[in-house]
């Protein structure tokens, strides 16, 4: 089975600039999750999507953080623009269904914001 | 919000000694999880526990679940350094689907 994958795995931009992620979720699981994590600081959610519809964005910082998952596969999370504080690593995650299911986590992107 | 916190923030073990780490929820669990992260992996799933005062066991990993559904433990036997990493605690709010991830415990073992 294969995992969650995303890209890029590393991203280095200047700040104001804008950036992109991409998440592919395992096969089949309808939920899908959007990590931040700063180093040193456990994973804290920024959006969950049911498909394609948005369960939970309340952390989202709107001004400048926008995440779609159309079709209800494949999602991607944009930073427009980026703050040197939006330095850290990007996870996505996916589960079967919400709630208390076991979430597979995929290898990251750590982006750097100069 | 609900908050999740985890003592202590760091433990270095020798190798073979046990090592404990504890969570507290700030509010009343639906369930809890565990994940490890190995240095510059992502989490990976350990477990779940649902039942007020549940303990499992993972060969050398006890978890429980408090009575009251609101602290959780981990606890390793003799550790090896295959163990080193960081241990999440991640809790679920009875009222909503989010789960919510305290600052880990970052675990070395010296050979």
């Amino acid at each position: 089975e294969a995992g969650v994958a995303q890209s890029p795995r590393y991203k280095i931009i200047e700040k104001r600039q804008s950036v992109a992620f991409w998440c592919n979720p395992i096969s089949g699981h309808a939920t899908l999750y959007w990590y931040q994590q700063i180093l040193g600081q456990g994973p804290k959610l920024l959006i969950q999507f049911q498909n394609n519809g948005v369960v939970d964005d309340s952390q989202l910082p709107k001004d400048r953080f926008s995440a779609e998952r159309l079709k209800g596969v494949d999602s991607t999370l944009k930073i427009q623009p980026a703050k040197l504080e939006d330095s850290a690593v990007y996870l996505c995650a996916s589960s079967l269904y919400r709630g208390g299911y076991e979430q597979y986590f995929g290898p990251g992107t750590r982006l750097t914001v100069t | 919000g609900q908050q999740v916190m985890q003592i202590p923030q760091y433990q270095h073990v020798q190798e073979g000694e046990d090592f404990t780490t504890y969570c507290n929820s700030s509010t009343t669990l639906s369930n809890i999880q565990w994940y490890k992260q190995r240095p510059g992996g992502h989490p990976v799933f350990l477990i779940q526990l649902v039942k007020s005062g549940e303990v499992k066991k993972q060969k050398r990993l006890t978890f429980q679940f408090g009575e009251a559904k609101k602290n959780s433990s981990l606890h390793i036997t003799a550790t090896q350094t295959t163990d080193v990493g960081t241990y999440f605690c991640a809790g679920l709010e009875t009222s909503g689907s989010r789960l919510t991830f305290g600052e880990g415990t970052q675990l070395t073992v010296n050979p």
